[in-house]
């Protein structure tokens, strides 16, 4: 069973903000919430992760719901060189990262 | 230096070939991982290696073999692989912070 969920596909205009989805709704108290994102024909890069409370970095921010249940990305201004495949993962106790089923992200100019 | 490099970038095989798939990282992770991509799918879990020392294994046919030969390198071994087996393999490696760092990948063709 897959342990998160996230649309297949959605699109954004160049230069407006995007909300990316993720319900994980049987996540343990212990369990991070990762993001990372993957463009063609490269390995997944690294975007953001959280425990509980809402995280900022450069590239994005990370919004968590009260109960943990779900999570959202947050791109503040998507630009073309966003366009990748945006995966949701939770990393639980030790060293397993298990992947969502991800979001394909295009951005029209 | 965050980089994590992958030998080699592609790979055609045959059933009864042995070849094997190289991963280094020299950013001191002593946490290393092997996955499987098929097309247009999410990566999946393979093998953990902790301090070099097999730590996760998820059921994954005894035709893939790892080797964790030292804290910088870790192999993937393959023997007697069939048609289903084409996929990208990505090595990925943590150190103490969360995040972890993928290389770009071997493409293997199993013919």
């Amino acid at each position: 069973d897959a342990k998160t969920t996230q649309p297949n596909s959605m699109e954004s205009n160049e230069e407006e903000p995007v909300h990316l989805p993720c319900n994980h709704s049987t996540i343990s108290g212990t369990d991070y919430i990762h993001w990372y994102r993957q463009l063609p024909s490269q390995g997944p890069e690294y975007v953001i992760h959280g425990l509980t409370s809402n995280v900022n970095n450069r590239m994005a921010s990370l919004a968590i719901a009260e109960d943990r249940k779900s999570s959202t990305l947050i791109l503040h201004r998507a630009t073309l060189r966003d366009a990748a495949v945006y995966y949701c993962i939770l990393r639980e106790t030790g060293n397993q990262f298990y992947f969502g089923t991800g979001t394909s992200l295009t951005v029209i100019p | 230096d965050t980089e994590v490099t992958q030998t080699p970038k592609h790979l055609v095989m045959g059933m009864t070939n042995k070849k094997s798939l190289k991963c280094e990282q020299h950013m001191g992770h002593r946490a290393m991982y092997w996955y499987k991509q098929k097309a247009k799918k999410p990566p999946e879990l393979m093998f953990v290696y902790s301090y070099e020392k097999l730590s996760i294994n998820e059921s994954v046919p005894s035709r893939f073999s790892p080797e964790c030969p030292n804290s910088s390198l870790l192999n993937l071994h393959l023997h007697a692989l069939q048609p289903e087996d084409s996929a990208l393999y990505l090595c990925a490696s943590r150190g103490r912070s969360e995040t972890q760092y993928f290389g770009p990948g071997t493409r293997l063709l199993v013919l």
